[in-house]
């Protein structure tokens, strides 16, 4: 799988977008990028994925650029609760199993 | 069904006394994986099972380490002999075959102490 690279740490104002980068420069083209967060002493939440397009849920967007090199997870209006570790992942083999390989995340803090 | 269950939550041992960790996955999900995590580092991937098939072991799995998960529901990983350095949160997650639609779902951890 390619490897990520993400800040350690980012601050956001609480009600304010946080938008978290990720890089994947080595990214192949079968290769997805998923994003987790885990709140402390809990086990990690999926939040969302994709290929290439950029995709929305309930919880984030994720935009991608188009050379899928860099994304970014955009939480639209941050709450205290979203305080947590997220992590970028890239994925190749996620229809046949096997493991996703964490990197050490960007530590969010939301701040009053 | 209430998601992916782990027990115990907690669990502190002496030095040298073997250990079982148990997962409970979600029902109809037919692969389950083991990771383990230390303070400040993201979760390291042990090993994965579809159905009662273990198919990947990492390196991180030494001979003390075992899991099973007969019948391909609850899946337990045992540590023989534990040493200070198996201190860590142990994770377990499920998923569906193919690439699921949300991802793996984690349980809560259980969290080992080694004294």
């Amino acid at each position: 799988d390619a490897k990520t690279t993400q800040p350690p740490s980012m601050d956001c104002a609480e009600g304010r977008a946080a938008n978290l980068p990720c890089n994947h420069s080595t990214i192949s083209g079968n290769e997805y990028v998923y994003w987790y967060r885990q709140i402390h002493s809990q086990g990690p939440q999926y939040i969302i994925h994709g290929l290439k397009n950029n995709e929305t849920n309930e919880m984030a967007s994720l935009i991608i650029t188009e050379d899928r090199k860099s994304s970014t997870l955009i939480l639209p209006h941050a709450t205290l609760r979203d305080t947590a570790v997220y992590y970028c992942i890239v994925d190749g083999v996620g229809t046949s199993g096997s493991r996703l390989t964490f990197g050490e995340g960007t530590q969010l803090t939301v701040n009053p | 069904d209430t998601g992916v269950s782990q027990d115990p939550r907690h669990k502190i041992t002496k030095r040298g006394q073997n250990v079982t960790f148990r997962c409970d996955p979600i029902s109809e999900h037919n692969r389950l994986y083991w990771y383990r995590q230390t303070l400040g580092q993201g979760p390291e991937f042990l090993t994965y099972f579809q159905n009662e098939a273990q198919l990947e072991k990492s390196r991180l799995l030494s001979d003390r380490f075992s899991a099973e998960r007969p019948k391909g529901s609850f899946s337990t990983l045992e540590i023989q002999r534990t040493e200070q350095g198996d201190s860590a949160m142990y994770l377990c997650a499920s998923s569906p075959s193919g690439r699921p639609a949300g991802g793996y779902t984690f349980g809560s951890g259980t969290r080992l102490t080694v004294v």
